[in-house]
């Protein structure tokens, strides 16, 4: 069956300073990749998606970037850090079928 | 683009009685409408979905309706229980050439009363 990892789990960044979180899936090939961000007690933003090695897609201009640089690793980043990147950010595929699920998230707070 | 709307934004019911939840969307064009509950600090779980060319769907206590003509879906939970107290989002996807792109409703936090 297919697992999809993500870390860190939490993480407290002071402002300014970069970012790097990873996002693994298990058990399939070829999968569609997606970074989400949920403010707290908010909706989900869809950032970024990828349907393939190297092939990114950004959904919201702003200060972070994402790469793939493996079939099944999918990372998000940032050069600097503000305040309003606070939130929960969850990875999520889909392979083939229109089912998506999601990562268990990564708890960003910037201080 | 595609534009989800969902509402109740909030929603308390009384332990068994039903609850349901309702969404709009814009795009014609979309063909999947799942929905995803999500317990506080925990991802979103996809409960049920449904497909354009279907127009109800049920698994044990929960349903979905589709009216493609209307572009509504809605979400049916019957005999609610303390542990269907959640956030619930809808979504859809609009045609987007194979990326399958979900676009999120805004949510709608339920509560079940003992």
């Amino acid at each position: 069956s297919q697992t999809i990892h993500q870390w860190p789990a939490t993480l407290v960044q002071p402002v300014g300073s970069p970012l790097s979180l990873e996002c693994t899936v298990e058990g399939t090939s070829n999968p569609n990749l997606y970074w989400y961000r949920q403010a707290a007690g908010r909706g989900l933003q869809l950032l970024f998606y990828s349907v393939g090695i190297g092939q990114i897609s950004s959904e919201v201009p702003q200060n972070l970037s994402a790469s793939r640089p493996q079939d099944r690793q999918f990372i998000l980043s940032s050069k600097k850090l503000l305040l309003s990147d606070s939130g929960f950010y969850l990875c999520a595929w889909t392979s083939g079928t229109n089912e998506q699920y999601f990562g268990p998230g990564t708890r960003l707070t910037v201080t | 683009g595609e534009n989800v709307e969902q509402h109740p934004s909030t929603l308390s019911v009384q332990e068994g009685d039903s609850a349901v939840i309702k969404c709009t969307y814009s795009d014609s064009a979309s063909n999947y409408f799942p929905w995803y509950k999500q317990e506080l600090g925990k991802r979103p779980q996809l409960i049920i979905d449904i497909r354009s060319n279907v127009g109800e769907k049920k698994d044990q206590r929960i349903a979905v309706t589709l009216n493609k003509t209307a572009k509504h879906f809605s979400l049916h939970i019957t005999e609610t229980q303390p542990e269907d107290s959640a956030v619930y989002f809808c979504a859809a996807t609009p045609f987007s050439g194979g990326y399958n792109k979900l676009i999120f409703g805004a949510g709608t936090r339920l509560a079940v009363h003992p």
